[in-house]
């Protein structure tokens, strides 16, 4: 099955900073990816995925993220946070056409005003 | 118009109570589910269902039981509840396919005394 791994547990930035999260999953074969984002209090909700086609995916809120399949990440990127910007945020993968959805552990995300 | 609504948002009962958290569906999906995130964020996943079909069912003890009496609904139901057994739990579905995202409910916040 499927795996998912954050390398961070809590960024902390000032508004302003550009952000970038690592995520890398272990599968080897087609796989859909997806970033969540879980705002203080709320459900998740969908910031970007990757299903095919260009490997680089833009997503709500300014946000992008890059599918590289030969280092299997799909990192999470925003050139300048802001104070809105702070909540918890999960990398998913999914094998194409299935249906076990597998989550990181999630990045914590704090900006400072 | 809600797209994926789960009641009760909080629930908060004795150990030893039975309890029933309620999830509704109208996006026309074949895929519920049934996440638990705990207090440190971590999302796991503890059933989903196809065509009324169990299809997964992580390491859940039998005290969960998923029952889903049509394709747009997916009932949690908790025998004798227990202290770890606090948490929120999240609602999803999905189509499955090529593209299978997941969409989430708002959670509901079990607090188990």
């Amino acid at each position: 099955a499927q795996s998912v791994s954050q390398h961070n547990h809590h960024v902390i930035l000032s508004e302003a900073a550009s952000l970038e999260l690592g995520c890398n999953y272990s599968y080897g074969g087609t796989v859909n990816l997806f970033w969540y984002v879980q705002y203080p209090g709320q459900h998740l909700q969908l910031l970007l995925k990757y299903f095919s086609g260009d490997p680089l995916v833009k997503g709500i809120k300014g946000f992008e993220a890059e599918f590289i399949k030969s280092k299997f990440s799909f990192n999470l990127r925003k050139p300048s946070v802001q104070w809105s910007d702070t909540a918890e945020y999960f990398c998913a993968v999914i094998a194409y056409n299935n249906n076990d959805m597998r989550f990181g552990a999630g990045t914590r995300l704090t900006v400072k005003p | 118009d809600t797209a994926v609504s789960q009641t009760p948002k909080y629930l908060v009962t004795q150990m030893g109570n039975d309890k029933s958290i309620k999830c509704e569906q109208n996006l026309g999906h074949d895929t519920m589910y049934w996440y638990k995130q705990d207090s440190k964020k971590f999302l796991k996943i503890m059933f989903s269902y196809n065509n009324k079909e169990l299809i997964i069912n992580e390491t859940v003890p039998n005290r969960f039981s998923p029952k889903s009496p049509d394709k747009a609904h997916l009932n949690l139901h908790i025998n004798s509840l227990e202290l770890g057994d606090s948490a929120v739990y999240f609602c999803a579905s999905s189509q499955v396919g090529q593209f299978n995202e997941q969409f989430f409910g708002p959670g509901t916040r079990l607090t188990v005394l």
